[in-house]
């Protein structure tokens, strides 16, 4: 297993289209984080699932976004009626948690989303 | 007032140098703290963690934790051009609920 891989790398919609991303964590790793990141800032926290379950969610996180990892592997991100302040990096991190691992985060590689 | 403070730079420094950078946080139920490199237009990469009070090295990287002051810095001896890039500092808080904060992080240039 090379990593944390995301899916599609680049991303260009119109206003009000929906998209969805799509990663695939390391393999044994058992939390997903999705983050955003916007130009000078660093990453935004969106929701993260431990297994299966989503423990939390952003307050930044509108209704029109939608996040699942349905079988405790890869996760989608999903966001309805898209925005141009949407329009940002879009990256996935997994770790592994558990007795005797301190956490630690490994990202992948981004989707990079541009709503005009 | 941030959670997590970092001077957005740029910092500059010569090519062997020693670069300094710093970060703050402000939750002081914060136990595990990491620094990450990351290019233009990457995604950011782990370069170093600490949880305990004191130094920790890893090759040309030193990490420093002060939990009293609220603090934490890398160094990076002997920079390289190739070490430009912007370093996030990011503080995990493990009282339940969201874990990790990020600042906004530090641009260094290094000239060679």
């Amino acid at each position: 297993d090379t990593g944390v891989s995301q899916d599609p790398r680049h991303k260009i919609t119109k206003r009000g289209q929906n998209v969805t991303f799509r990663c695939d964590p390391i393999s044994e790793h058992n939390r997903l984080y999705w983050y955003r990141q916007t130009l000078g800032q660093g990453p935004e926290f969106l929701t993260y699932f431990q297994n299966e379950a989503q423990l939390e969610k952003s307050r930044l996180l509108s209704d029109r976004f939608s996040a699942e990892r349905p079988k405790g592997s890869f996760s989608t991100l999903e966001i309805q009626r898209t925005e141009q302040g949407d329009s940002a990096m879009y990256l996935c991190a997994s770790s592994l948690v558990g007795l005797g691992h301190q956490e630690t985060q490994y990202f992948g590689p981004g989707t990079r989303l541009l709503v005009l | 007032q941030k959670e997590v403070e970092q001077n957005s730079g740029p910092l500059s420094v010569p090519e062997g140098a020693i670069a300094s950078l710093n970060c703050t946080y402000s939750d002081r139920g914060s136990q595990s703290f990491f620094w990450y490199r990351q290019y233009s237009g990457k995604s950011p990469e782990l370069i170093m963690f600490i949880y305990s009070n004191g130094d920790k090295e890893d090759g040309r990287f030193t990490a420093q934790l002060n939990k009293a002051s609220q603090y934490v810095s890398l160094l990076i001896r002997d920079s390289q051009p190739s070490d430009s890039a912007t370093y996030l500092c990011a503080v995990n808080r493990d009282t339940g609920g969201f874990k990790t904060i990020f600042g906004a992080g530090t641009r260094l240039f290094v000239k060679a």
